[in-house]
């Protein structure tokens, strides 16, 4: 079984504060992670995501994670946030065994304060 | 390439009444998915398919059925429409090679928005 929880269901930043948005994970495998954004009325799109090679991943608008094993994290940071980073925001999980089902967390919405 | 593509983006219903949702993706990707959305409960997975031909339950499936006939159409079909299926449903697609679904990134359609009165 794999499942994701996501720490905090609203978080609100300032613009130009730092961004931290809490992922951890359960899998019995090696995971696969990744977050996706969701803006006002829109499907998901990919942010960024984990498939074993580096720990540190960049992803894009600035974002990135970095998978934990030791902590079963992949918290979601930004050094700076803008305006247009307000959206909800996903965690997900498949893994690396040829599993095909994707499990989502609950999401966090992102509100940026001017 | 329009990527995934759902018709119709709204659609109220009365109960009782059945309706289909439309997904198609012109990518060729094998594995196709319905999720439905739920304010604070993030995406359940309702149904996917591996391949023509091949469809799995997941997580929500009672109230819905799903089709495989070809790789880029992957219709769900809502039979006896029911409140509790007020929602936002998403189609996605992954490119899934034979068992493995890859890397597992799903491409998302914008999603179709179902009232239920």
């Amino acid at each position: 079984a794999q499942s994701v929880t996501q720490l905090g269901s609203h978080v609100s930043v300032s613009e130009g504060a730092l961004v931290l948005l809490r992922c951890n994970y359960s899998s019995s495998v090696p995971p696969y992670l990744f977050w996706y954004v969701q803006y006002p009325n829109q499907g998901l799109q990919l942010l960024l995501k984990y498939t074993s090679a580096a720990t540190l991943v960049k992803g894009i608008n600035g974002f990135e994670a970095e998978f934990k094993k030791s902590e079963t994290s992949f918290h979601l940071t930004k050094p700076s946030a803008h305006m247009s980073d307000a959206a909800e925001y996903f965690c997900a999980v498949t893994n690396s065994g040829g599993y095909q089902k994707v499990t989502f967390g609950t999401g966090t919405k992102l509100q940026v304060i001017p | 390439n329009a990527g995934v593509t759902q018709t119709p983006k709204f659609r109220i219903l009365k109960i009782g009444q059945s309706m289909t949702l439309q997904c198609t993706q012109d990518m060729n990707h094998n594995y196709m998915y319905w999720y439905r959305q739920d304010p604070g409960m993030g995406l359940k997975l309702i149904y996917y398919s591996v391949g023509a031909g091949i469809t799995d339950k997941g997580e929500v499936p009672n109230g819905y059925n799903v089709s495989r006939s070809t790789t880029e159409d992957f219709p769900l079909r809502l039979e006896l429409a029911a409140p509790s299926q007020t929602s936002v449903y998403f189609c996605a697609s992954n490119p899934g090679q034979g068992a493995r679904s890859g890397t597992g990134e799903l491409f998302f359609g914008e999603g179709s928005r179902l009232t239920v009165l």
